[in-house]
């Protein structure tokens, strides 16, 4: 099993949608968790960090956790074609950040 | 966060030789620094942490004794590629981790080997 778990996509939506990517980690002991944006060619950039469960809104995009379900979300409102990139989740173990494989986005005008 | 450099961006190598990737964190005194390699649409693999005044901690199945790492301040690691070969061809990526805001990452290198 996968530490860290993602759906590959593509995720297609159009633009000014919500959309909706999913995370689930194996690790209970987790305590961090991210997700970065990062485009082709391009190192990861920092969306989101949630530590507590429920949700944390920052501008279009909103994180959300539940520790119960190891699972982490992340929903980006008012989808623009500038979003289009992969979605990396990623979540601590120690002090080591362990990736999910990522998500394409590609968000259609 | 933390603002991290990472030099050169694109390096193309001979088959055989050495390459040295920097690392630098700019405003953030870094005990540790982790080195991470990604191949087209994979996803980022960490390879090892570097710990400053100490030797690297690899991931298994990283060959120490080909990617060396050397941490030897607060704001520098390197990752020196030895003896590379096109199978090292990908990209490498360091990171600084703090508290409070995730993880830094530098712009990376994409490794050429011919």
């Amino acid at each position: 099993q996968k530490e860290v778990e993602q759906n590959s996509g593509p995720l297609s939506v159009p633009e000014g949608a919500i959309a909706s990517l999913n995370c689930t980690y194996s690790d209970r002991g987790s305590q961090s968790f991210f997700w970065y944006r990062q485009y082709s060619g391009k190192s990861p950039e920092l969306i989101m960090s949630i530590y507590s469960n429920g949700d944390k809104e920052d501008g279009r995009f909103t994180a959300q956790l539940n520790k119960a379900s190891q699972y982490v979300s992340l929903l980006i409102r008012d989808s623009q074609p500038s979003d289009s990139a992969t979605y990396l989740c990623a979540v601590t173990g120690g002090n080591k950040l362990v990736f999910g494989a990522g998500t394409i986005l590609r968000v259609k005008s | 966060g933390a603002v991290v450099s990472q030099h050169p961006s694109r390096v193309i190598c001979k088959s055989g030789t050495s390459v040295k990737i920097e690392c630098r964190s700019l405003d953030f005194q870094a005990t540790t620094m982790f080195w991470y390699r990604q191949f087209p649409k994979q996803s980022l693999m960490l390879m090892a942490t570097s710990n400053e005044g100490s030797k690297a901690t690899y991931e298994q199945g990283v060959e120490k004794d080909k990617f060396l790492i050397n941490h030897a301040s607060l704001t520098l690691s390197t990752l020196t590629v030895t003896s590379a070969h096109p199978e090292d061809s990908s990209f490498y990526i360091c990171s600084v981790p703090g508290e409070g805001y995730g993880y830094t990452f530098g712009s990376g290198t994409r490794l050429t080997v011919v």
